[in-house]
């Protein structure tokens, strides 16, 4: 049973435009949410995150969109760049400052120049 | 910048194998993990250590285990490599964020 769903799976845009990465969760418990980038060949850092306690989270051109009521949060990439194609995944945890996170599948994004 | 460390980068082994995967980061965090990441790139916990204690442990099989000399350094041993072992191993360390290491690839024939 996959407790964060993450969609579409792979997404394409041109440079310059905003990208949109959407995000799903089933427990409630779930109360942090980081967002990773993830390069090939490298491992996942850390992006972005959210509280539940917060309905958006902004990092420059990337924002969170938090929806606690229908447990959905998506991630706008503003101005794509083609140094925005990476694989993004979407994370849950119960606790802020435990690392034990659930994953989503991730979605593949890749910029048109 | 790297702070956690992982060798090596890529391994390839025998079924029934028994292979041993190295990390270590420089962040002076207390807690550590193991994590998997398939084929499909999704991503599970394995085990985490927090100051030499194991306190997650998500059910993996028995062949894995864990294995740590201090806070800084914990170490994964498979004893009796499957085919299904076959992924990429990533390292991690948290205080607040959870910073990764680049992984090991382990490819089982």
């Amino acid at each position: 049973q996959q407790q964060v769903r993450q969609s579409p799976q792979s997404l394409t845009v041109w440079e310059g435009e905003t990208a949109i990465l959407n995000c799903s969760y089933e427990d409630s418990t779930f109360n942090y949410f980081p967002w990773y980038q993830q390069f090939p060949g490298e491992g996942p850092a850390l992006l972005i995150s959210i509280r539940s306690v917060s309905d958006k989270k902004e990092d420059g051109r990337f924002t969170i969109f938090f929806n606690k009521r229908e447990k959905k949060l998506s991630l706008h990439i503003t101005d794509s760049q083609p140094g925005d194609s990476a694989t993004y995944f979407c994370a849950a945890s119960e606790n802020y400052n435990q690392g034990k996170l659930i994953f989503g599948q991730g979605t593949k994004l890749s910029i048109k120049p | 910048e790297t702070a956690v460390f992982q060798t090596p980068n890529y391994h390839v082994t025998q079924v029934g194998n028994e292979v041993s995967f190295n990390c270590k980061q420089t962040l002076g965090h207390d807690t550590m993990y193991w994590y998997k990441q398939d084929s499909k790139k999704l991503l599970k916990i394995m085990f985490s250590y927090n100051n030499k204690q194991l306190i997650v442990n998500e059910t993996v099989p028995r062949r894995f285990s864990p294995q740590s000399s201090d806070k800084a350094h914990l170490n994964l041993r498979i004893k009796s490599v499957e085919p299904e072992d076959s992924a990429v191993y990533l390292c991690a360390s948290s205080d607040e964020r959870l910073f990764f290491g680049h992984g090991t690839k382990l490819s089982v024939l």
